[in-house]
């Protein structure tokens, strides 16, 4: 159980468009997801913390504007990175946290296997 | 605020020898502990947690992780190394007010020898 679909996991495009990443929990509902953001060789940065049906929390230094999210539903988000530029190039994960059930249950993260951005 | 350490950046082994993996935390009160691997190109998955109770948590794959609040640790161990374990591994606190947000350590790269 506790699977999270992230799509795409790869994805090339040229500078100036926008990407949208989904992140999908597929057998629990997440009232909270989170994005992260990964550098070649380096640790997770969190960018994010989203909620379902209200805005999204930003971390100090990540710009609202550049990075979108969306929680829709229990089941998903997604992140769509505007007028993306070279540097927007990086790993970008997602995560899930159980709503509710079993005693802690809702303190852990389930992850997505990662998109791999490439702006050109 | 919180904050991981990981000291070591890479580990090298050979298969079948014993393995611990070291984290340090750095938290106001008891943590929520987590230990992630990520496999290259790959997302991560959680190995094994500590929330409360008993400190020496058994995980998947037989890995296992011992809380010492004294030591302000959390590492990770693995009496028989396989082949398959080479990965990177991110020891992670968790902040237990209710946001629940993941600070990550910088990871240590495993490498097995065969």
């Amino acid at each position: 159980g506790a699977v999270v679909s992230q799509h795409p996991s790869r994805v090339i495009c040229k500078s100036g468009t926008s990407v949208k990443i989904e992140c999908r929990s597929l057998d629990f509902q997440a009232t909270t997801m989170f994005w992260y953001r990964q550098f070649p060789k380096q640790s997770l940065m969190l960018m994010a913390t989203s909620n379902e049906g209200s805005k999204a929390t930003y971390e100090q230094g990540v710009e609202k504007d550049k990075f979108l999210i969306n929680h829709a539903s229990l089941t998903l988000s997604t992140l769509t990175v505007t007028s993306a530029h070279p540097e927007d190039s990086s790993f970008y994960i997602c995560s899930a946290r159980q709503l509710a059930g079993t005693r802690g249950a809702k303190n852990i993260q389930y992850f997505g296997a990662g998109t791999r951005l490439s702006v050109l | 605020a919180q904050s991981v350490t990981q000291p070591d950046i890479h580990i090298t082994v050979s298969e079948g020898a014993s393995l611990e993996l070291r984290c340090n935390y750095s938290y106001g009160a008891t943590p929520y502990l987590f230990w992630y691997v990520q496999s290259p190109g790959q997302g991560l998955q959680l190995l094994l947690k500590y929330f409360s109770g008993d400190t020496l948590v058994q995980g998947i794959k037989g890995f296992e992780a011992e809380f010492k609040r004294s030591q302000s640790s959390f590492n990770l161990r693995k009496p028989s190394v396989h082949w398959s374990d080479a990965a990177e591994y991110f020891c992670a606190v968790g902040d237990t007010g209710g946001g629940n947000k993941l600070t990550f350590g910088t990871g240590t790269q495993l490498k097995v020898e065969l």
